[in-house]
This record gives structure tokens, sequence and C-alpha cells, in this order.
């Protein structure tokens, strides 16, 4: 039981250059999750899928789009890379939504974006 | 917004020591909270979850309570060891206003238990 797994796990793009970020999950979790971390603004929320088939904007959105390609994975694709995208990127995942749920987290993205 | 801070931003203490880190949040209309641990370049592991209608919540040194209406929870640490020395996170899951349904999360708390 893996939990959530993560590809890459490093990174260097050029400024313009597109690629994927792979999640996947192996605990037959219903919401996926994708976070960004940067020094000085903490975990913000990029994007969240509630359940198979949805997928919903969070707090930073601009730049990203995402793909829930069946209930294991949920994928984030930078279209034209750019220098503040540089960040640790997190996936996430939670049985369900709501109260009860805690998220559990992979190990991380570094993307360096020069 | 949700906002959520953590105090102190960093903490050195000697091993053995008992020890609490604190965290508030601006709206009180949250379904729950959960403490994460962060080891330096790794991913979050959580700790605690409190659900909105509990007061705290145990597991072995680690005891969490909730203030909901007062909008603050304090993460209890007994018997500090080195390999607790990590970022400690709070978060909260919203419930209502502009960040609904959304995980808000702290800056951390870097805490060092040295020997």
């Amino acid at each position: 039981n893996a939990g959530v797994t993560q590809t890459p796990k490093f990174q260097v793009l050029k400024t313009g250059q597109s690629m994927t970020l792979q999640c996947a999950q192996d605990m037959n979790h219903n919401s996926m999750y994708w976070y960004r971390q940067d020094p000085g603004m903490g975990l913000r929320l990029i994007y969240y899928s509630a359940s198979e088939g949805t997928t919903d904007k969070g707090e930073v959105p601009n730049g990203y789009n995402v793909s829930r390609l069946n209930k294991r994975e949920f994928s984030l694709r930078l279209e034209s890379a750019a220098p503040s995208q540089t960040s640790v990127y997190f996936c996430a995942s939670s049985p369900g939504w709501g109260d009860l749920y805690e998220q559990y987290f992979g190990p991380g993205t570094r993307l360096t974006v020069t | 917004k949700q906002e959520v801070t953590q105090i102190p931003a960093a903490l050195s203490v000697p091993e053995g020591e008992n020890l609490v880190l604190n965290c508030s949040f601006t709206d009180s209309a949250i379904y729950n909270l959960q403490w994460f641990r962060q080891d330096p370049g790794k991913g979050l592991t959580s700790l605690l979850l409190i659900q909105s209608s509990q007061r705290e919540q145990t597991s072995g040194r680690l005891n969490a309570s909730l203030d909901k209406s007062s909008g603050r929870s304090t993460l209890y640490i007994a018997a500090s060891q080195p390999g607790d020395s990590a970022t400690y996170l709070c978060a909260v899951f919203n419930a209502g206003g502009t960040s609904y349904g959304k995980l808000t999360f702290g800056q951390g708390t870097i805490l060092t238990v040295h020997p």
C-alpha cells in the first residue's frame, strides 16, 4: 500500500515549456487535491476533485489545468511554465468530502522554472 | 477569507520538555481542524483531526484541543524527543465563506528538540 505517489520528484523547466505532474493513490479515496507550497505563503489549494468526474478551482488555479483520469489518478498540467510557478507541488487525497475525512499527502514534486 | 496563524514561528527546546503549539483562525465556520507534521524535503503527515463538534483528540504523546468559538487550537506534545523535530502545520477545513470546502493552512511552527 503505497498511499499517494507523485512523479516526477524533481523537474527543471524553461519558461514557456509545458509539463504534467502525475498523482496516484491506492487507498480507494474519492477526493483528490493539488497544492503548492511556497516560502512565506504556506500551502495553497490549486485544484481539487471532490469525486471522480468532477474538478473545481481552488485558491490559485491560474496557469494550471487538471484531469481526474479515473478514481486513482489526478494530474496537474502547466501549459506554459512561468518562473512564478517555481514551487513544491503536493497531491493529496481523502476518503470523501466533509468533516470526518483526513487528507493524506504525497511526497511532493520540486519544480524550478528558469 | 479565512486566515490561519501559528505561534510561535519557531521553537527550540531541550529534550524532555512538554510544549504547546498554538493555532488561531479568523472564521469559526469550519468542518474540522487538522494538525500535520512535515519533515524537511518531505510531504505532510497527518497527526490529528478534530471535528468541529469535538473539543480534543489524543494520539500517544500528542493532544490537540479545539475551541471553535474563540477560533483557537493548541497542540500539546508531552516529553518531547529529538525525533519530534519538524515543522508542524495546522489547517482548517472551511464550512462557509469564500473558502468553503477548502483547507486553509497556517505558516507552520518549526520545532527543534535538542538532546
